[in-house]
């Protein structure tokens, strides 16, 4: 089975500074992994994803996260926050044999605070 | 890529009444989802909609309390019957690329009074 941790369901950060959104992932084959945002009252967009090949995967709006396999992890970064990055965060899953079905996590809740 | 449009973005309703809820695919799709977004929590799926078959319930949800349609490749809606004040959540439809994206409408916000 597949499941997804996001660890802090809320988290703050002053506008400039780096923002770290981490996502840990259990599956027992290999893992297609997601980051989607959610601006209020708006459906779900993604940021960026991994499927294969290279590790550290670049998204919309500055955002980057790495899949690192040995931690069964996919943080979320961004070098510098802005004020429009203030919205709710959700890592999901896929697999090969999850017959096109999304795992997500519980979400993180990202304040920039000026 | 594709584009699905939902409605109504929200909506306020009477307890005991029933809403559906469209959603509009600009593609032919295989697969479409129905998930719930509780308030502050994340997406649980609720069923998996194929055209041409009943949908697939997941533990907690019965056809009952969310009867869903799947006319053809491009439509789906879900009704919501009977509602009680705990229904009050964002009702979000989705599909997929394979395994590769995920895509979802702007969502419903129901509140049930």
């Amino acid at each position: 089975a597949q499941s997804v941790t996001q660890l802090g369901s809320h988290v703050s950060v002053s506008e400039g500074a780096l923002v770290l959104l981490r996502c840990n992932y259990s599956s027992s084959v290999p893992p297609y992994l997601f980051w989607y945002v959610q601006y209020p009252n708006q459906g779900l967009q993604l940021l960026l994803k991994y499927t294969t090949g290279a590790t550290l995967v670049k998204g919309i709006n500055g955002f980057e996260a790495e899949f690192k396999k040995s931690e069964t992890s996919f943080h979320l970064t961004k070098p510098s926050a802005h004020m429009s990055d203030a919205a709710e965060y959700f890592c999901a899953v896929s697999t090969a044999n999850t017959g096109n079905q999304f795992y997500f996590g519980t979400g993180t809740s990202l304040t920039v605070i000026p | 890529s594709a584009v699905i449009s939902q409605k109504p973005s929200r909506d306020i309703c009477q307890r005991g009444t029933s809403l559906t809820i469209q959603c509009q695919v600009d593609s032919q799709v295989t697969m479409m989802f129905w998930y719930r977004q509780q308030p502050g929590q994340s997406l649980t799926l609720i069923a998996t909609a194929n055209q041409g078959s009943e949908a697939t319930y997941e533990s907690g949800f019965v056809i009952d309390k969310f009867p869903i349609s799947r006319p053809n490749l491009t439509f789906s809606t879900l009704t919501v019957s009977n509602m009680s004040p705990e229904d009050s959540s964002i009702y979000l439809c989705s599909t997929s690329q394979g395994n590769t994206e995920a895509f979802f409408g702007q969502g419903t916000r129901l509140t049930v009074v």
